[in-house]
């Protein structure tokens, strides 16, 4: 199967600061990349979708400006969150598609922000 | 938009039984569904899909049944393990988009 790779695991960082936060495919390139927000008991809830050499498109509800997605290359993508406050700890996960597949898609092993 | 409701939210069942998850989309254009594990802190695994021009999909223990008239799919664990205890989410996208629309998930509990 594909590998998608996501750093750090985990993250502890100071309120106001930011953190960045990398989703690679490792063994594929991937077109499209997911990012999504999991809060505990809690279904995946899509935050945006970043498209290669392209600016991300956010989910209603999301601020673009809070949350910063890049998707430089084909197999990276990043997602910042800035200034950031105790409300947005939360697990983030990333996903991928093949470039050319149609639907499936491969997740990284998430990421979990706390912010003090 | 397309919707998927999940159900159960939460399933227990002796080791060795099977164990049943249904979900229902609302959109008859959707044409995949995956099924994905979650086990506690980590990422979902994809652990069986299947396409709309198929009814039925199976590998080892592990199957899954689509019904379009109906607009349900069914994830079906037999002989199950404490292993697959953990949280199953399933999804369905529509033809032509990018971006799967998830279930509520169902937290899945094997007893020994």
């Amino acid at each position: 199967g594909a590998v998608v790779s996501q750093h750090p695991s985990r993250v502890i960082c100071k309120s106001g600061t930011s953190v960045k936060i990398e989703c690679r495919s490792l063994d594929f390139q991937a077109t499209t990349m997911f990012w999504y927000r999991q809060f505990p008991k809690q279904s995946l809830m899509l935050m945006a979708t970043s498209n290669e050499g392209s600016k991300a498109t956010y989910e209603q509800g999301v601020e673009k400006d809070k949350f910063l997605i890049n998707h430089a290359s084909l197999t990276l993508s990043t997602l910042t969150v800035t200034s950031a406050h105790p409300e947005d700890s939360s697990f983030y996960i990333c996903s991928a598609r093949k470039e050319g597949a149609t639907g499936e898609l491969f997740f990284g092993e998430g990421s979990r922000l706390t912010v003090l | 938009g397309e919707n998927v409701e999940q159900h159960p939210s939460t399933l227990s069942v002796q080791e060795g039984d099977s164990a049943v998850i249904k979900c229902t989309y609302s959109d008859s254009a959707s044409n995949y569904f995956p099924w994905y594990k979650q086990e506690l802190g980590k990422g979902p695994q994809l652990i069986i899909d299947i396409r709309s021009n198929v009814g039925e999909k199976k590998d080892q223990r592990i199957a899954v049944t689509l019904n379009k008239t109906a607009k349900h799919f069914s994830l079906h664990i037999t002989e199950t393990q404490p292993e697959d205890s953990a949280v199953y989410f399933c999804a369905a996208i529509i033809q032509g988009a990018q971006k799967l629309v998830f279930g509520q998930g169902t937290r899945l509990t094997i007893n020994p």
